[in-house]
């Protein structure tokens, strides 16, 4: 089965571009998470969607970041215009009731 | 709102030493704790969980055990071998399924 995977895996961009991050969940998962590590701090939770509903968008730090979750599938993350401090690795979990299952992240670096 | 804590922030053993790692939350009314291993680049990997009810959980060299009462989590890795350097991330869920990390312990075992 396969499990959790992003694209990119890595990208770098000027500041004010914009870039668009994407989440496959694993098949048949209704829950997906998306959280952040910027350099230095610990893993923060940005947003919960159930199916194609936000769940929980309390972590998103501003209206700049953007998440959507196209008929349940996979999600996509923008983020327009890009800021210097949003550099860091945004990791995408999708899981059932109580486990979720990591991808392997995608580094963004905006200079 | 939820802190977690791991302390050492960084640990260096020589190969064969049995080893500690600690993890502290401030909100005991978690669902879950999950221990995570990270490679550098690479993303996370799911070690053990301990649901709420549970006290302790075994995976090979692996014993994660879990005080809710006292906001305490330990993963014990025995034997420790240069495959097991890596960073070591706690994790606890609460009633929104969102984590809260700490965050890490940066292993190093040395042959």
């Amino acid at each position: 089965e396969a499990g959790v995977t992003q694209f990119p895996s890595h990208s770098v961009i000027e500041k004010g571009q914009t870039v668009t991050l994407r989440c496959d969940p694993i098949s048949g998962h209704d829950n997906l998470y998306w959280y952040r590590r910027v350099m230095g701090k610990e893993i923060k939770f940005l947003l919960h969607f159930v199916k194609e509903s936000k769940q929980d968008e309390s972590g998103m730090p501003n209206n700049r970041f953007l998440a959507e979750r196209t008929g349940g599938t996979y999600s996509t993350l923008k983020v327009q215009p890009a800021e210097l401090e949003d550099s860091g690795v945004y990791f995408c979990a999708s899981g059932g009731s109580y486990e979720q299952y990591f991808g392997p992240g995608t580094r963004l670096t905006v200079t | 709102k939820q802190e977690v804590t791991q302390i050492p922030a960084a640990l260096s053993v020589p190969e064969g030493e049995n080893l500690v790692l600690n993890c502290s939350f401030t909100d005991s009314a978690i669902y879950n704790l999950q221990w995570f291993r990270q490679d550098p680049g690479k993303g996370l990997t799911s070690l053990l969980l301990i649901q709420s009810s549970q006290r302790e959980q075994t995976s090979g060299r692996l014993n994660a055990s879990l005080d809710k009462s006292s906001g305490r989590s330990t993963l014990y890795i025995a034997a420790s071998q240069p495959g097991d350097s890596a960073t070591y991330l706690c994790a606890v869920t609460g009633t929104g399924n969102q984590f809260y990390f700490g965050t890490g312990t940066s292993l190093t075992v040395i042959p």
